[in-house]
């Protein structure tokens, strides 16, 4: 089975940075994506990760160690519109993708 | 096409009918998922087809919930004897290689379902 664990909440200020991690046991790995969810709208694509080390796009980047287990979303320069819920989402062995609970990110004022 | 269109984007129905939700992927991709989402909470995994090999039917829930899907386009999700507890939204989503390891999916923007 999958076990993908992350936060379920997070604050930071506009401006700041915050780390969002994520922690996954997964029968195999074919890569990690990170997804961004506004309130009532669709999850759109961020991220992928397969490889260990930093994938750096603009305000964010993604980190890998699949010896550990371990990934992380890094957002930069926040801003109010940066305010929605991150998911992490791991492909197994089958290529379906499994997805953790969400991480809501506030940025207040 | 432009992206993932599903139908209805709201549907209310009350207890014990049945419900028909419609998942239209983008043109050519040949991987189509199925997934939950309840108030508040992650993603749940259904149903998962790639080409013509046989659906993974691992993740539904119970002999209630059914999905089929023609060639590589339209899908449907079908919900008997609809019960107060599979109130959700249901996401439906295309890539274009499920065996590409890094192709991301696309998701539509969902059928909110209420079971009243």
């Amino acid at each position: 089975g999958q076990n993908i664990d992350q936060p379920t909440e997070m604050t930071a200020t506009e401006g700041a940075i915050v780390q969002i991690n994520c922690t996954y046991q997964t029968s195999g790995f074919n890569g990690l994506f990170w997804y961004q969810q506004h309130a009532g709208e669709a999850p759109t694509f961020l991220s992928y990760n397969v490889l260990d080390g930093l994938e750096e796009k603009g305000r964010f980047s993604s980190f890998l160690s699949r010896s550990k287990g371990y990934s992380y979303l890094l957002l930069k320069e926040l801003q109010m519109k940066d305010s929605a819920s991150y998911l992490c989402a791991v492909r197994g062995d089958d290529y379906k993708l499994s997805f953790g609970a969400g991480t809501t990110v506030t940025v207040r004022a | 096409g432009a992206g993932v269109s599903q139908s209805p984007s709201n549907k209310v129905t009350e207890k014990g009918k049945d419900v028909e939700l419609r998942c239209d992927p983008i043109s050519g991709h040949t991987a189509l998922y199925w997934y939950r989402q309840r108030l508040g909470q992650g993603l749940e995994f259904l149903i998962y087809f790639q080409g013509n090999s046989a659906p993974d039917k691992s993740g539904l829930p119970s002999d209630r919930f059914s999905a089929e899907r023609t060639g590589e386009s339209v899908s449907t999700l079908t919900i008997q004897r609809t019960q107060q507890e599979d109130s959700a939204v249901y996401l439906c989503a295309s890539s274009s290689a499920g065996t590409v390891h890094n192709s991301p999916l696309h998701f539509g923007n969902g059928t909110r379902l209420t079971v009243t």
